[in-house]
């Protein structure tokens, strides 16, 4: 079955690196998301991974899949406290024609001046 | 800003009452998503629309939650006879429904109390 598990919190310093974890169950996922959500808002698209792929970089972000692992990470560089928000990560399988989103259940990270 | 709006942004109603949620996707995205926030169960699925039709309405929890989209566009998402249960932020996300990497857009979701 479809499962996605994320620790539940993370604290850094301004200026540090943050990395969010995640595992995934489902070995036929194809894509696999990093959603950010501030206080209040929606959701965000933050990136995303093709399965056939190890690793995705975009400015600060940067994306680790580890395929035997089922292992799944996000790290921010110089993070910024305008970075503190809910992160999840989701995937979508090819099993499913409808593409929805099975989310984990979020990492909360706060970011400390 | 052409970014999917929903309404209301907050809603109070007594249990039992009916609540008509509204989504408006981005224009031109033929695939709607209904999905629900709550602290219990974090963010779960509750239906996929292409086009007007759902072919898939596998995570709505029971018969009293129905939706419907009409031309393509607008979607309502219905409860009927609420529960304090139900009390949640309903977020809808529209895409393009390409295969693959169909990036799903969010609206900032409705927050439903029940009394």
């Amino acid at each position: 079955g479809e499962d996605v598990e994320q620790s539940l919190f993370l604290s850094v310093r301004e200026g540090d690196s943050s990395v969010i974890n995640c595992t995934y169950t489902d070995s036929s996922s194809t894509y696999l998301y990093w959603y950010k959500q501030e206080p209040g808002a929606g959701l965000q698209l933050l990136t995303y991974i093709f399965s056939n792929m190890d690793m995705k970089q975009d400015q600060r972000l940067t994306v680790l899949l580890n395929k035997k692992d089922k292992h799944l990470s996000l790290r921010i560089a110089d993070t910024q406290t305008g970075d503190s928000a809910i992160y999840f990560c989701a995937e979508t399988t090819p099993m499913d024609s409808s593409y929805k989103l099975i989310f984990g259940s979020g990492t909360r990270l706060l970011v400390r001046p | 800003g052409a970014g999917v709006s929903q309404s209301p942004s907050n809603k109070v109603t007594e249990k039992g009452k009916d609540v008509e949620l509204r989504c408006d996707p981005i224009s031109g995205h033929t695939a709607l998503y209904w999905y629900r926030q709550s602290l219990g169960q974090g963010l779960e699925f509750l239906i996929y629309f292409q086009g007007n039709s759902a072919p898939d309405k596998s995570g709505l929890p029971s018969d009293r939650f129905s939706a419907e989209r009409t031309g393509g566009s607008v979607s309502t998402l219905t409860i009927q006879r609420t529960q304090q249960e139900d009390s949640a932020v309903y977020l809808c996300a529209s895409s393009l429904g390409r295969r693959g990497a169909d990036t799903q857009y969010f609206g900032p979701g409705t927050r439903l109390t029940v009394l």
